[in-house]
């Protein structure tokens, strides 16, 4: 099993450009997670998705879009990206609700924007 | 607004020694979670708190939960330079998944 993965891993954008991060699981979990990781400030859930085809806000979904089309795959896009969106960007999964919530984490998209 | 604080946020340590990571929340919960993050790796689950009272231990990290005080504290016990990390604990704000993180505490175990 290769858990979660995340593509790109790295990436610099210029302001106003678009992009779509992509991230994948094979553990056939129904949750799905966009986090980003600022320093100082912890982890912040940016949108997440609790089956194939639903989506939810989370702390801060502004400028952020989101899409589950599939079950294993979730995908977050910038249609505008702003300096102030520069971090470091995680995918998570989880099992169920019934499965309490442990969520199991990718390696990590680092997002630069000029 | 959920709030999750941790203190303190650095933290130096000798090896042996004992010290204790505390993760307070502002709401009713009682679902907690502590994750370790190597520097530039991802985060790795290190314990699951479900109810008060619940106490989980593994190696030399011990966790456990309060829900009355909104209260969760990580014991070290005789630190060693592998357990250097960034800890975080997270609170699951409505009991559906959608987690709040706090802030960490980025520990050095110095030989």
């Amino acid at each position: 099993n290769a858990g979660v993965t995340q593509t790109p891993k790295f990436r610099v954008l210029k302001t106003g450009q678009s992009m779509t991060l992509l991230c994948a699981q094979d553990m056939n979990h129904e949750y799905m997670y966009w986090y980003r990781q600022d320093p100082g400030m912890g982890l912040r859930l940016i949108h997440y998705s609790v089956g194939e085809g639903t989506t939810a806000k989370g702390e801060v979904p502004d400028g952020y879009n989101v899409s589950r089309l599939k079950k294993q795959n979730f995908l977050l896009g910038l249609e505008s990206a702003a300096p102030s969106q520069t971090s470091v960007y995680f995918c998570a999964s989880s099992p169920t609700l019934a499965s309490l919530g442990e969520q199991y984490f990718g390696p990590g998209t680092r997002l630069t924007v000029t | 607004e959920l709030k999750v604080e941790q203190n303190p946020l650095f933290l130096s340590m000798q090896e042996g020694k004992n010290y204790t990571i505390y993760c307070n929340y502002s709401t009713t919960s009682d679902r907690l979670y502590w994750y370790r993050q190597d520097p530039g790796k991802s985060l790795e689950s290190l314990f699951v708190l479900l109810s008060n009272g619940a106490v989980k231990q593994e190696g030399r990290l011990m966790a456990s939960l309060d829900t009355k005080a909104r209260l969760s504290t990580l014991h070290i016990t005789a630190a060693v330079h592998d357990l250097s990390a960034t800890y975080f604990c997270a609170v699951d704000k409505y009991n559906n998944n959608d987690m709040r993180f706090g802030a960490g505490t980025r520990l050095t175990v110095k030989p």
